[in-house]
């Protein structure tokens, strides 16, 4: 399994300012994928990023408001920009595993209070 | 499409107490099936999984057999601990990639 580290563990946040959050992986991997936890609830995929390609993003995410990159196969940020209190969740990251399975391994997650 | 039903929570259990949490799925092609973990204040943490129907996954006491006939993935633990209060989250996937669904998770509490 991959360990995954994430930068910021928690930040607390003005309206209207923006925040970006690191992942960075201990090995190469091809996907990493970007999720929201909201308050109470399940994991909703916001993107996918590849390296040398621009993010997909799910319907309902847009690149303005969480720009992606990704330069090299263990590293990723996403940034939330423009924050409004209902962005206040939970960020994850995560990687898929490489025994065939489909099994993703989760970061930590940025936990984002906005004010 | 492919989905997760989970069962709703929360549930509160006395230690040593048998767990079962409910979880079927629906699903277009043959998925993998997994059990997640979420301890409070951290991440998803892997708990098992099974890849084919009778497939059983198993991890720190917890059991779940993939049963193809009845499309479910049941979450089991014959003695919990104190410990193992934490929000579960079932999930399927069918191919690589983005192709991932969570059930909305079950918080469980057990109480000494």
């Amino acid at each position: 399994s991959a360990v995954i580290s994430q930068k910021p563990s928690r930040d607390i946040c003005q309206r209207g300012t923006s925040l970006t959050i690191q992942c960075q992986v201990d090995s190469q991997v091809t996907m990493m994928f970007w999720y929201r936890q909201q308050p109470g609830q399940s994991l909703t995929l916001i993107a996918t990023a590849n390296q040398g390609s621009e993010a997909t993003y799910e319907s309902g995410f847009v690149i303005d408001k969480f720009p992606i990159s990704r330069p090299n196969l263990t590293f990723s940020t996403l940034t939330v920009s423009n924050m409004s209190p209902e962005d206040s969740s939970i960020y994850l990251c995560s990687v898929e595993g490489t025994s065939g399975n489909y099994e993703q391994y989760f970061g930590p997650g940025t936990r984002l209070t906005v004010t | 499409g492919d989905s997760v039903t989970q069962m709703e929570g929360p549930v509160t259990l006395s230690e040593e107490a048998f767990l079962t949490i409910n979880c079927t799925y629906t699903a277009t092609g043959y998925p993998s099936l997994f059990w997640y973990v979420q301890y409070p204040g951290e991440g998803l943490q892997l708990l098992l999984k099974a890849t084919k129907a009778d497939d059983k996954g198993s991890n720190k006491g917890f059991e779940a057999t993939y049963r193809k006939e009845t499309t479910s993935f049941h979450l089991e633990k014959g003695s919990v601990q104190v410990s193992d209060s934490a929000v579960y989250f079932c999930a399927l996937s069918v191919t690589a990639g983005n192709q991932f669904y969570f059930g909305t998770g079950t918080s469980l509490t057990v109480i000494p």
